[in-house]
């Protein structure tokens, strides 16, 4: 089982649809977690980083579930500008090591 | 917000050249720096972890005398892909971090094209 598993997609959706993503992770110590956001051929860029209450940022909002060990990404009104490879990431207890899920592609349709 | 630069963003060259990719922080001290491979439709690899003054640590599967990494200071780090073949050819991505809590911050990355 990989450490941090990621539904590769593609999720195709409609503008304006909302979808949502979600993480796995193996480990239950890890401490951090992030959501970045990578265009095609560009390198991946921090979306938001995931708080344990769940955080939000205009249409984008994050969840951690320690219990179940994942985290999620949603996205309300989704626009063509979303369209992009989501990366979650997440960083062991000691802060060393950082793990790279493999990616959720998201397409946004007019 | 912290910057990392990196060095070429592109480059061709023939293959048995060896090529030197830098990655810089630049308003900040990064004590650990990793390199990433990404080749096209493919999730990033991590290749090898760096931390200054000390030798890299390598991924399996990555040849340590083919993919030199060099990080002398706390604001730069080198990928040397020593004689580069076509195989080589991919998007690499350079990436800072300092330990207290906080997120990862890439370089715009390098496409290399071994012919």
């Amino acid at each position: 089982r990989k450490e941090v598993e990621q539904d590769p997609g593609p999720f195709n959706v409609p503008e304006g649809a909302t979808v949502a993503f979600n993480c796995t992770y193996s480990n239950s110590a890890s401490q951090s977690f992030f959501w970045y956001r990578q265009d095609c051929r560009k390198e991946p860029k921090l979306l938001m980083s995931v708080y344990s209450s769940g955080n939000e940022d205009g249409r984008f909002t994050a969840q951690l579930n320690r219990a179940s060990q994942y985290i999620s990404l949603l996205i309300r009104d989704s626009k063509l500008s979303d369209s992009a490879t989501y990366l979650c990431v997440v960083k062991d207890n000691a802060g060393n090591m950082l793990t790279f899920g493999g990616g959720t592609r998201l397409m946004v349709k007019p | 917000g912290a910057v990392v630069s990196q060095h070429p963003s592109w480059v061709i060259c023939k293959s048995g050249t060896s090529v030197k990719i830098e990655c810089r922080s630049l308003d900040f001290q990064a004590t650990t720096m990793f390199w990433y491979r990404q080749f096209p439709k493919q999730s990033l690899m991590l290749m090898a972890t760096s931390n200054e003054g000390s030798k890299a640590t390598y991924e399996q599967g990555v040849e340590k005398d083919k993919f030199l990494i060099n990080h002398a200071s706390l604001t730069l780090s080198t990928l040397t892909v020593t004689s580069a073949h076509p195989e080589d050819s991919s998007f690499y991505i350079c990436s800072a971090y300092t330990p207290v809590n906080s997120p990862l911050h890439f370089g715009n990355g390098t496409r290399l094209t071994v012919t």
